[in-house]
């Protein structure tokens, strides 16, 4: 059973371009979460998908981000017009249902120049 | 709110003699409470969980957790430390609060195991 995926694994942009980032949950799950890892900061929420449906998007600043979970394919996190800040390590995890273990994919390193 | 600190930046210790990495939390009823370690331009491995039951959780790579409710604390031991135990390691705990049960994460502790 292969973990969860994510790509790219490394990302460069250039201020204003968009950044899409991909994970494929571990098979049989239909939870995925996304979270991301600033510089010298902890792993912060940002939302939380099931499949087609947005559950919790608390975390996800309100201008430029969107997430989507499709019927068919990845989960994909979309960031338009990326600014400097947005470099992060960006990580989905996810899980067979609601109260079990999340485990995470490998990440994705945003770098916006 | 619900919230863990990990009151470490930074844990040093030497190879073969135990090691503890802090966390406490503060939530309102019974905690789901994890422990994740990240190593160098990884993605975060699952250790061990507590949900309920014994307050000892064992655990992947030889680790374990204790769970003391009186103190709010869920530290991760190992008894012998490994040079390829240091990484990062993050507690966290459930959000029970919301839908979907977010985690909740520490600042995390940086682990450095030397020779």
């Amino acid at each position: 059973n292969a973990g969860v995926m994510q790509n790219p694994r490394h990302l460069v942009r250039r201020r204003g371009q968009e950044a899409r980032l991909r994970c494929s949950p571990m098979k049989g799950h239909s939870h995925v979460y996304w979270y991301r890892q600033l510089p010298e900061e902890g792993l912060k929420f940002m939302v939380y998908l099931q499949k087609e449906n947005i559950i919790d998007e608390s975390g996800m600043p309100k201008e430029r981000f969107s997430a989507e979970f499709p019927k068919e394919g990845p989960s994909i996190l979309r960031i338009q017009q990326v600014v400097r800040g947005d470099s992060a390590a960006y990580f989905c995890a996810s899980s067979p249902a609601v109260e079990e273990t999340q485990y995470f994919g490998p990440g994705t390193r945003l770098l916006v120049l | 709110a619900q919230s863990v600190a990990q009151p470490e930046d930074q844990v040093n210790v030497a190879e073969g003699n135990p090691l503890t990495v802090k966390c406490t939390y503060s939530v309102s009823g019974n905690p789901y409470l994890f422990w994740y370690v990240q190593y160098p331009n990884r993605g975060l491995q699952f250790l061990l969980k507590y949900i309920t039951g014994d307050n000892l959780v064992k655990g992947s790579y030889g680790f374990e957790a204790e769970f003391n409710k009186s103190q709010t604390s869920f530290h991760l031991k190992k008894p012998s430390a490994l040079v390829s135990d240091s990484a990062l390691y993050f507690c966290a705990v459930r959000d029970l609060y919301n839908q979907g049960g977010k985690l909740i994460f520490g600042q995390g502790t940086e682990l450095s195991v030397k020779p």
